[in-house]
């Protein structure tokens, strides 16, 4: 069966600082990946998604990057954070068919002071 | 940009009531809706994905109809209990795009 970890499940890091959350999928080959923040009033804002490794389409101007060094695992980052980052960060992943379910992982609950 | 709105943005119901929210998508390029619960502490599960139009599909008390000419779907509770407290949540597919654009949810309270 298929399973998707993320973590940390919070993090506290000071202004400035890098960030780097991890996602991975097993059991199941080429999995298209997202990156998800929750947002005030406006569910879930989709951040990051990618089709295949090394392939990213970024979907929101930002201070984050995503990047896909394998083709089960999905990397959030910033190199300096602000405290604009702050908030609730999924990681989900579907087949290729987009007429299946979407599976999430557990969140992370990042806080930058 | 994708624009795809729920109504209402929050709702509280006394147990037993039946419920129902909309969600609105773009009517042109449409290849799937999908509805989510997402209950706190808790990651979001997939309800229904649904494809052609005029579906309706139907799990327990929670039914769900799509009309993809006019670019809706309404997702209904039948006999509201406090377990059913959520945010609900649409998302929408369209075609050549292999990406989910979620609504900005629905948060249910179901008081009993």
């Amino acid at each position: 069966s298929q399973t998707i970890h993320q973590w940390p499940a919070t993090l506290v890091q000071p202004v400035g600082s890098p960030l780097s959350l991890e996602c991975t999928v097993e059991g199941t080959s080429n999995p298209n990946l997202y990156w998800y923040r929750q947002a005030a009033g406006r569910g879930l804002q989709l951040l990051f998604y990618s089709v295949g490794i090394g392939q990213i389409s970024s979907e929101v101007p930002q201070n984050l990057s995503a990047s896909r060094p394998q083709d089960r695992q999905f990397i959030l980052s910033s190199k300096k954070l602000l405290l604009s980052d702050s908030g609730f960060y999924l990681c989900a992943w579907n087949s290729g068919l987009m007429n299946t379910e979407a599976f999430f992982g557990q969140g992370t609950r990042l806080t930058v002071v | 940009i994708l624009n795809v709105e729920q109504s209402p943005q929050s709702l509280h119901v006394q147990e037993g009531d039946s419920t129902n929210f909309t969600c609105s998508f773009p009517s042109s390029n449409f290849y799937a809706l999908h509805w989510y619960r997402w209950e706190t502490a808790k990651s979001p599960e997939a309800l229904f994905v649904m494809t052609l139009n005029g579906d309706e599909k139907k799990k327990g008390r929670i039914s769900a109809t799509l009309n993809t000419k006019e670019g809706y779907s309404y997702l209904y509770i039948k006999g509201s209990q406090p377990e059913d407290s959520a945010t609900y949540l649409c998302a929408f597919v369209n075609t050549g795009f292999q990406k989910l654009v979620f609504g900005t949810g629905t948060r249910l309270l179901v008081s009993p």
